[in-house]
């Protein structure tokens, strides 16, 4: 079946450095890609999304594009803020009746 | 604003107790979805709903069940909680299943203590 998986966290960073977060998937077909945040204490939210090949997600200085070459999903920062800490996760929804499947997730810690 | 509205942010209830967990959304959404969210497990799916009365087993229902009579209210039920059920669990919508590019939106969660 479908899948998704992401780096392991947790990921500690500086202020200002470049952030990678790595995801690649199993679909068949042609399926959406997500970047879901979720801050502390709260539920996920949407960061960006795919809808097909070589399409680019971008939202509040964060970007990801869809590779079906390498089923990747990458997500990018140039530069990070204290306030990007949180965990973020990588999902895909196919043909599967519209549920979204998740990778475990990646913690990320940006210290001043 | 859309808005997915879960009832408690916290609960702690004991073993062998029978478990509500309400959800709400007002978006006019037909899918529906309760997902339990562990630390280094991501989100595993337990039951989803596409319309009224109409529900589906995720990856893990056991010990689960759903109820939705009214199309903006969807509800997870701990039959008899037991300790591995303690979760944080979390409540989504989106439109219909047809179309796959349309986004989640999610509650802010419930975190379950069972003891």
């Amino acid at each position: 079946g479908d899948s998704v998986t992401q780096m392991e966290g947790p990921v500690t960073l500086s202020e200002e450095a470049f952030l990678t977060i790595n995801c690649t998937y199993t679909a068949t077909g042609y399926p959406s890609l997500f970047w879901y945040v979720q801050y502390p204490g709260e539920g996920l939210q949407l960061l960006l999304k795919a809808t097909k090949a070589d399409d680019k997600g971008s939202n509040k200085g964060f970007e990801a594009t869809y590779r079906k070459e390498t089923t990747s999903f990458h997500l990018e920062k140039g530069s990070v803020q204290v306030s990007d800490s949180a965990v973020y996760f990588c999902a895909l929804k196919g043909n599967q009746g519209g549920k979204l499947i998740f990778g475990q997730g990646t913690e990320l810690s940006v210290k001043p | 604003d859309v808005k997915v509205t879960q009832s408690s942010r916290y609960l702690v209830k004991r073993t062998g107790e029978k478990v509500f967990l309400e959800c709400v959304q007002d978006m006019d959404h037909e899918n529906m979805f309760w997902y339990r969210q562990d630390p280094g497990l991501g989100l595993r799916l337990i039951y989803f709903s596409y319309d009224v009365k109409m529900k589906e087993k995720g990856d893990i229902p056991e010990g689960y069940s759903v109820s939705r009579e009214k199309k903006e209210r969807f509800s997870l039920i701990l039959e008899s909680a037991s300790t591995n059920q303690t979760s944080m669990y979390l409540c989504a919508s989106s439109l219909a299943a047809g179309t796959k590019y349309t986004e989640a939106f999610f509650g802010q969660g419930t975190r379950l203590t069972v003891v």
